[in-house]
């Protein structure tokens, strides 16, 4: 059983150009979670997805920074126009079901390094 | 002021030591607590989970929530080098909606021979 997968592990963009992050759930996970963990501080959330709704994007930076969760397919993380304070590992997690007692599964993380 | 802290560490103990790692959080409307432990370069994985006060045990493992202090605890038994990592804490407040997690900045663990 394979579990949450992200792609690509390791990043490397110049300023200006975009970030696509992308993650494939656990199987049978249908809720998606998006989490930054800049240097020297923990994981902070980002955005919570369920299969093609966005229903909680309370951590997304106001600009530049998208998520999808399409009906067919991984969740998407965008960054357009990087900049340098982007820099930072990007995980996400899964779970199968929205319950505060169902466990978050990580991916190993997409390591993003801006030029 | 964040609002979980974390002491960083690194902290270093001698292999078969008893570890004590805490956090301490200012949301009281935190209701469910957890600990992960995350390798280097590796994404968290959950250690324990535990719902409102108490204490929790599973192997060598000790989870303990005093929410009227608004501190958590984790306690490691007989520590082993492959304990070496760090150990994030976790909470969130439950209300539905989603299962937002907010994290510690971890605490660095190194379990010596």
């Amino acid at each position: 059983n394979a579990g949450v997968m992200q792609n690509p592990r390791h990043l490397v963009r110049r300023r200006g150009q975009e970030a696509r992050l992308r993650c494939s759930p656990m199987k049978g996970h249908s809720h998606v979670y998006w989490y930054r963990q800049l240097p020297e501080e923990g994981l902070k959330f980002m955005v919570y997805l369920q299969k093609e709704n966005i229903i909680d994007e309370s951590g997304m930076p106001k600009e530049r920074f998208s998520a999808e969760f399409p009906k067919e397919g991984p969740s998407i993380l965008r960054i357009q126009q990087v900049v340098r304070g982007d820099s930072a590992a990007y995980f996400c997690a899964s779970s199968r079901t929205s319950g505060n007692t169902d466990t978050q599964y990580f991916g190993p993380g997409t390591r993003l390094t801006v030029l | 002021q964040k609002e979980v802290e974390q002491d960083p560490g690194p902290l270093s103990v001698p292999e078969g030591a008893i570890v004590s790692l805490n956090c301490t959080y200012s949301n009281s409307a935190f209701q469910y607590f957890m600990w992960y432990r995350q390798y280097s370069r590796k994404g968290p994985e959950l250690l324990m989970y535990t719902y409102s006060s108490g204490n929790k045990e599973d192997g060598r493992f000790t989870a303990q929530v005093d929410k009227s202090s608004k501190y958590i605890s984790l306690f490691i038994r007989d520590s082993q080098p492959s304990d070496s990592a760090t150990y994030l804490c976790a909470m969130s407040e439950g209300t539905g909606g989603g299962n937002k997690l907010t994290f510690g900045t971890g605490t660095q663990l190194k379990v010596e021979l």
